[in-house]
């Protein structure tokens, strides 16, 4: 059972404007949540997180936004470049979840020059 | 910084045959996990380990084992490789962190193996 959902498999935005990727939950115990970037062929990279106690987390040109009554958080990027193109996960984690993280299926991000 | 390797980026195999995977990450991590990427589906958990020679079943640990002998090293392994694990194989750790809250301590990836299996 899927207890993260990202709905859009794939976004395109054109270059200079804004990126916004979406994520849902299920599980109300959740309270800790990742977003991690994924290159061809490497790895995924963790690039921004938010606690439940806080709505809103900024690092750059990266924001990440929380609303826990309707279980669903969203990255904004701005302003989007080509180098961001990549595949976007949403994870989440929370007391009785275990240690390993529950990823969404991922969205792919075009951003076209 | 954390460095998380994996002993292949590329793996091609026969059905049949036994395959390993190794992962090595060089931070003290107690936590590492593997996963497997596959389109349209994500990231599934197949195994993690919280302490050597501990080891927790995922979400598909069906047709795979792992060890962990040291704090450093986890490996995969498909006894049996079939055509249905060809996928792309990633490995992570992260440490245990505060009061036991290892999820709230980012997981660092490995490079992943592309395994193909014929």
């Amino acid at each position: 059972d899927q207890q993260v959902k990202q709905n859009s498999p794939s976004l395109s935005v054109q270059e200079g404007r804004i990126s916004i990727l979406n994520c849902d939950y299920t599980n109300s115990m959740f309270d800790y949540f990742l977003w991690y970037k994924k290159y061809p062929a490497e790895g995924p990279t963790f690039l921004i997180s938010i606690s439940s106690i806080k709505d809103k987390n900024e690092d750059g040109r990266f924001t990440v936004f929380l609303n826990k009554s309707a279980k669903h958080l969203s990255l904004h990027i701005v302003p989007s470049q080509p180098g961001d193109s990549a595949v976007y996960f949403c994870a989440a984690n929370g007391q009785g979840s275990g240690y390993a993280l529950n990823f969404g299926k991922g969205t792919s991000l075009l951003v076209t020059p | 910084d954390v460095k998380v390797t994996q002993s292949s980026r590329y793996l091609v195999k026969r059905t049949g045959e036994k395959v390993f995977l190794e992962c090595v990450q060089d931070m003290d991590h107690e936590n590492m996990f593997w996963y497997r990427q596959d389109p349209g589906l994500g990231l599934r958990l197949i195994y993690f380990s919280y302490d050597v020679k501990m080891k927790e079943k995922g979400d598909i640990p069906e047709g795979y084992s792992v060890s962990r002998e040291k704090k450093e090293r986890f490996s995969l392994i498909l006894e049996s490789a079939s055509t249905n694990q060809t996928s792309m194989y990633l490995c992570a750790s992260s440490y245990e962190g505060l009061a036991g809250r290892s999820s709230y301590n980012e997981q660092f990836f490995g490079p992943g193996t592309r395994l193909t299996v014929l």
